[in-house]
């Protein structure tokens, strides 16, 4: 079974560009989050998604968005590209969301954006 | 692939040897911990996890220890083999709305020498 996927694996914008980054959840999985992990550091949550609808976001700019489409793939688009933004991007899958219950996120291995 | 190990604390332990990874969390609200595995090159892989209504659990060859007294959690690897060399992470998580949104943790990178 194809595990999350996530595209492409590597980029390289300069300052002010746009970036879309792509997410393949598990199959049969509902639930996408996105997480920025720069180098040296610990993955930092930016968005939740469930059912098509945003149920948690991190303490993130609004230069950063997200959506997740009916086949429950999801975009993480960031706007207006800054020399920090340059880090690796994670997406993670789960089965749902359940008040009290967490569902295992599987994570993909990220794309690495680059920001001269 | 790049390493996420860099200036990173550090374990450097025999194969063998028992590794313990600590990690101090940061919400005394928070209610669920997960460690996680990461390789070079790949995204954090799920270990074992605990509730805050417990103190220990056992999973193959790894042990969590939760003491939410200090806000202290530590991941205890038995036998530690060359394969167990990643980084390690934990992660806090805090019920909201609905759906849980962890916090992790800066990392230890664990280096297993044969």
């Amino acid at each position: 079974d194809a595990g999350v996927t996530q595209s492409p694996t590597h980029l390289i914008k300069t300052r002010g560009q746009q970036v879309t980054l792509r997410c393949s959840p598990i199959s049969g999985h509902k639930s996408v989050s996105w997480y920025q992990q720069v180098l040296g550091q610990g993955p930092q949550f930016i968005f939740q998604y469930y059912e098509k609808e945003e149920r948690g976001r991190g303490n993130f700019p609004d230069r950063f968005s997200a959506r997740q489409f009916p086949n429950y793939s999801s975009e993480l688009n960031v706007n207006a590209l800054l020399l920090g933004d340059s880090a690796l991007y994670l997406c993670a899958s789960s089965g749902g969301l359940a008040g009290g219950v967490y569902n295992e996120q599987f994570f993909g291995p990220g794309t690495r954006l680059t920001v001269l | 692939g790049e390493s996420v190990g860099l200036h990173l604390p550090t374990l450097s332990v025999q194969e063998g040897d028992n590794s313990i990874i600590n990690c101090a969390y940061s919400n005394s609200a928070s209610d669920y911990f997960i460690w996680y595995k990461q390789e070079s090159g790949k995204g954090p892989q799920f270990i074992i996890d605990i509730r805050s209504n417990m103190d220990k659990r056992q999973g193959q060859r790894v042990t969590v220890l939760l003491n939410k007294t200090v806000k202290h959690l530590s991941l205890q690897i038995a036998a530690t083999q060359p394969g167990d060399s990643a980084v390690y992470f934990c992660a806090e998580n805090i019920g909201k709305g609905g759906s849980y949104i962890p916090t992790f943790g800066r990392g230890t990178s664990l280096i297993v020498h044969p």
